[in-house]
């Protein structure tokens, strides 16, 4: 597609429930990033991958949180065991641009998670 | 400890004013600057960027200023016009690292 895609648009899970929220990003596009915004806040950056390598995880809040690119292109974030705090929209952008040139990101539409 | 900063929530400006959005920063080794906007159910869209070579960088009805002494940065909207009303963030690289966003407002 044109555009990066995420999948999910909205999920509401049960707390405890684990959740899987995936990203297509733009073809060709060699990094790609998850953020977290909660209601109010501007994103918080998670976790980056170059290619299939994630080069950073510092942003994930616990352990419950991980994310992969087995092949370089779609990511899967998933959560585990969700909590309400977890509650947020998950936004993933990609960029063309290799570490330490993250220039513009292009963003979806994000995936809205909501844990009763 | 937030990095970046947007001390306005809010932002109500009349049409064909001068929308001025501010940001500040705490860490001096940023050395690229941008602007997002976003509208609700969207992702954030680039607007404008700057290198912390320069302290001016304009597009169209957009400028943004940096002065680096100040640790600041502001986005400048002239003539406003009632389609930039959306949500605006400044981000800092890198990872880009955002403010928690201005919500301007265009009133016809």
């Amino acid at each position: 597609g044109a555009g990066v895609s995420q999948s999910p648009r909205y999920k509401v899970a049960k707390r405890g429930q684990d959740v899987a929220l995936r990203c297509d990003p733009i073809s060709g596009h060699v990094s790609l990033f998850w953020y977290q915004q909660a209601l109010g806040q501007g994103p918080e950056f998670l976790t980056y991958f170059q290619n299939e390598a994630q080069l950073d995880k510092s942003g994930l809040p616990s352990d419950r949180f991980f994310a992969e690119r087995p092949e370089g292109s779609v990511s899967t974030l998933k959560i585990q065991r969700t909590q309400q705090e977890d509650s947020a929209v998950y936004l993933c952008a990609s960029s063309f641009l290799r570490t330490g040139n993250t220039g513009e990101l292009f963003f979806g539409e994000g995936s809205r998670l909501t844990v009763l | 400890d937030q990095q970046v900063k947007q001390n306005s929530p809010s932002l109500s400006v009349q049409e064909g004013r001068i929308s001025i959005l501010n940001c500040d920063y705490t860490n001096s080794m940023f050395d690229y600057f941008l602007w997002y906007k976003k509208y609700p159910a969207e992702g954030p869209t680039f607007l404008i960027s700057i290198s912390s070579i320069k302290d001016k960088n304009e597009d169209g009805r957009f400028t943004v200023f940096l002065n680096k002494s100040a640790k600041h940065l502001s986005l400048h909207i002239v003539p406003s016009q009632p389609g930039d009303s959306a949500v605006y963030f400044c981000a800092a690289r890198a990872p880009l690292t955002f403010g928690s966003g201005t919500q301007l407002t265009v009133l016809p």
